[in-house]
């Protein structure tokens, strides 16, 4: 299995426009986690869904961002308009079916750059 | 509700000394609980989970962690760390069907 996977890798842009990261979870696995890290503040949850149905969202800082999960097989994080703060690095995980609290695999993030 | 505390932001180590990673958790019921890793540069991956049985658990790269139900920990050990464990390591707890909550993180730097 290819594991989680995240695009783009990297993304820089400026402040005002709209940003899209992807993930695909691995095959199987119908939980879906977006995480934000930075220095500050480190590792947070921002929301996750079960089916591709959102479930808690109260991670997301602000009416800016946006997620969805159109299909088991991708989701997309969006942020508009994005601002200098949201610079951090995005990571999404997965994990297994009927086992939310089992060990979640992390996709290699998405560090985004606003200028 | 469940929560997670890593008493260390930051250790500086020698090659070969010990080290030992304190975690706290915060939950009344049964609990899972993990180390992950990360790496400079790289993405969270799993050290190693306790889900029940024998609490002194053991996981890659020889580390190891001991559950202690009484003190609500889970600390992260190792008899002699290397250069290369140099990262963010984070404590992580799920109860029940909750989701997986993660501590700040320590991160570890290991001069040779």
């Amino acid at each position: 299995d290819a594991g989680v996977i995240q695009s783009p890798r990297h993304e820089v842009t400026e402040m005002g426009q709209e940003v899209t990261l992807r993930c695909k979870p691995i095959s199987g696995h119908d939980y879906l986690f977006w995480y934000r890290q930075t220095m500050m503040r480190g590792l947070e949850l921002l929301i996750y869904f079960n089916n591709n149905v959102p479930i808690d969202d109260s991670g997301m800082p602000e009416d800016r961002f946006s997620a969805k999960m159109p299909n088991a097989s991708f989701s997309t994080l969006k942020i508009q308009p994005s601002e200098p703060r949201d610079s951090a690095v995005y990571f999404c995980a997965s994990n297994s079916p009927d086992r939310m609290y089992n060990e979640q695999f992390f996709g290699p993030g998405t560090r985004l750059t606003v200028l | 509700a469940q929560s997670v505390s890593q008493h260390n932001h930051h250790v500086i180590l020698s090659e070969a000394a010990s080290l030992e990673l304190g975690c706290n958790y915060s939950y009344g019921g049964t609990v899972n609980l993990f180390w992950y890793v990360q790496y400079p540069g790289q993405h969270l991956q799993l050290l190693l989970k306790y889900f029940s049985g024998d609490p002194l658990v053991k996981g890659i790269k020889g580390f190891e962690a001991e559950f202690i139900k009484s003190k609500f920990s889970f600390n992260l050990r190792k008899p002699s760390v290397q250069w290369s464990d140099t990262a963010e390591y984070f404590c992580a707890v799920s109860g029940g069907y909750q989701k997986v909550t993660f501590g700040t993180g320590t991160k570890l730097q290991v001069i040779p």
